[in-house]
């Protein structure tokens, strides 16, 4: 079963900042925080990772808390091609020795 | 990602018909993996190999099985398919320190 909670759905305009939040309170110590994005039915994309510092990439920004119990993902500019369900994915270490876990994700809308 | 290439892209077919299912990578990964989607659900593991000679189950592995020919093929097989069995499936690959890489996937119809 997953190890994450996160909303069904979330909307957010265009241009505007979107913050999806991920709760996963039973993380260990050494569990990496994950999120992949899925657009319509394509594969899923890689978005960032990080295990306890805040983590900044060209596609978006993770923010985990200082308990590592919840995070959240930052597009710090959403547009309309940000329309995706956004899986986080909590996995021990970082490296590929283990599967991911998929939850339902959050569809994320962003509107015009 | 054309580094992932799965093959076909579509396929329908009958019941109890064998279907085999391919995946090939350029990426030069050791670790592949197979997922199936099923519609409003995230994905869901079905077979993981770490290299040629290793082989693991995942969490819905009944009713498939798995070929890894060589490090850069990973072929998943329907032996006598059924229509439950209709769903999306996705190939990924991983490798240590290096997040995990998907295929475009496989729409499968099995009437």
């Amino acid at each position: 079963d997953a190890k994450t909670t996160q909303p069904p759905s979330m909307d957010c305009a265009e241009g505007r900042a979107a913050n999806l939040p991920c709760n996963h309170s039973t993380i260990s110590g050494n569990e990496y925080v994950y999120w992949y994005r899925q657009i319509h039915s394509q594969g899923p994309q890689y978005i960032i990772h990080g295990l306890k510092n805040n983590e900044t990439n060209e596609m978006a920004s993770l923010i985990i808390t200082e308990d590592r119990k919840s995070s959240t993902l930052i597009l710090p500019h959403a547009t309309l091609r940000d329309t995706a369900v956004y899986y986080c994915i909590v996995r021990v270490g970082s490296s590929g020795n283990t599967p991911l876990v998929f939850g339902k994700g959050t569809r994320l809308s962003v509107i015009a | 990602d054309a580094d992932v290439t799965q093959t076909p892209r579509n396929r329908i077919t009958k019941t109890g018909k064998r279907i085999m299912l391919e995946c090939s990578q350029t990426k030069g990964h050791d670790r592949m993996y197979w997922y199936r989607q099923d519609p409003g659900l995230g994905l869901r593991l079905i077979y993981y190999s770490f290299d040629v000679k290793d082989i693991n189950k995942g969490e819905i592995s009944d009713g498939y099985s798995v070929s890894r020919q060589a490090q850069a093929k990973f072929s998943l097989s329907l032996e006598s398919a059924i229509p439950n069995q209709t769903a999306l499936y996705f190939c990924a690959t991983g490798q240590n320190n290096q997040p995990q890489h998907f295929g475009d996937g496989t729409r499968l119809s099995i009437l």
